[in-house]
């Protein structure tokens, strides 16, 4: 079974600094893998996602992301946060279809509350 | 526009009462899932549906029900046995290999 870790809870950032989120996987097989990001009360928005293809994933908001296969790693970054950013962010990982698992289960981390001060 | 539609977006539940969460959608999406989120835990599937009339439990079932009679909906029953049910409820829906999409979600509370 797959698993998803985030490695920090809350991270602390000063307005138009850069900010990295850190989520790490684990998986026997083939992944497709998603950030999200959920502002108070309110359900959870695609930020962006790797599928196939290159390993440098742009986003929505000016976020970005990498895949590394060999560090199991999908990193979520922004060169300069504002205030607007302030969310809390979900990596999630699903298998690929036709790696033998079920392709409907998606695994979320339990989160990373970013907090934008000015 | 299409998307997933949750409601009510608050809900009340006296003890020993079932309630029935609404969800539905309009993207045509085969597989829906039922999620509850609380502090720090993130997302804990309960229950989803990868067609009509099927259904599988998720990692956190017991004392929660659910019915797939149509595509577009996908109801979620909290049963009296849930002994904690307050919690932040997420309706999600997607197609193969596909990002998922969800609805605004219900905040359940006991009176």
């Amino acid at each position: 079974a797959q698993s998803v870790t985030q490695l920090d809870s809350q991270v602390p950032v000063f307005e138009e600094a850069p900010v990295e989120l850190r989520c790490n996987y684990s998986s026997s097989v083939s992944v497709y893998l998603f950030w999200y990001v959920q502002y108070p009360n309110q359900g959870l928005q695609l930020l962006l996602k790797y599928l196939s293809g290159s390993t440098l994933v742009k986003g929505i908001n000016g976020f970005e992301a990498e895949f590394n296969k060999s560090q199991t790693s999908f990193h979520l970054r922004k060169p300069s946060v504002h205030i607007s950013d302030t969310a809390e962010y979900f990596c999630a990982v699903s298998l690929e279809l036709n790696s033998g698992g079920s392709n409907y289960k998606l695994t979320f981390g339990k989160g990373t509350l970013l907090t934008v001060n000015p | 526009d299409g998307g997933i539609t949750q409601s009510p977006k608050y809900l009340f539940r006296k003890e020993g009462q079932n309630v029935t969460l609404s969800c539905e959608q309009n993207l045509n999406h085969d597989a829906m899932y039922w999620y509850r989120q609380d502090p720090g835990q993130g997302l804990r599937l309960i229950y989803y549906s990868q067609i009509v009339n099927d259904f599988q439990k998720g990692d956190i079932a017991e004392g929660y029900s659910v019915s797939r009679e149509k595509k577009e909906s996908f109801p979620l029953t909290v049963t009296s046995a849930q002994k904690n049910p307050t919690a932040f409820y997420l309706c999600g829906s997607r197609e193969y290999n596909q990002p998922q999409h969800f609805g605004d979600g219900t905040r359940l509370s006991i009176l």
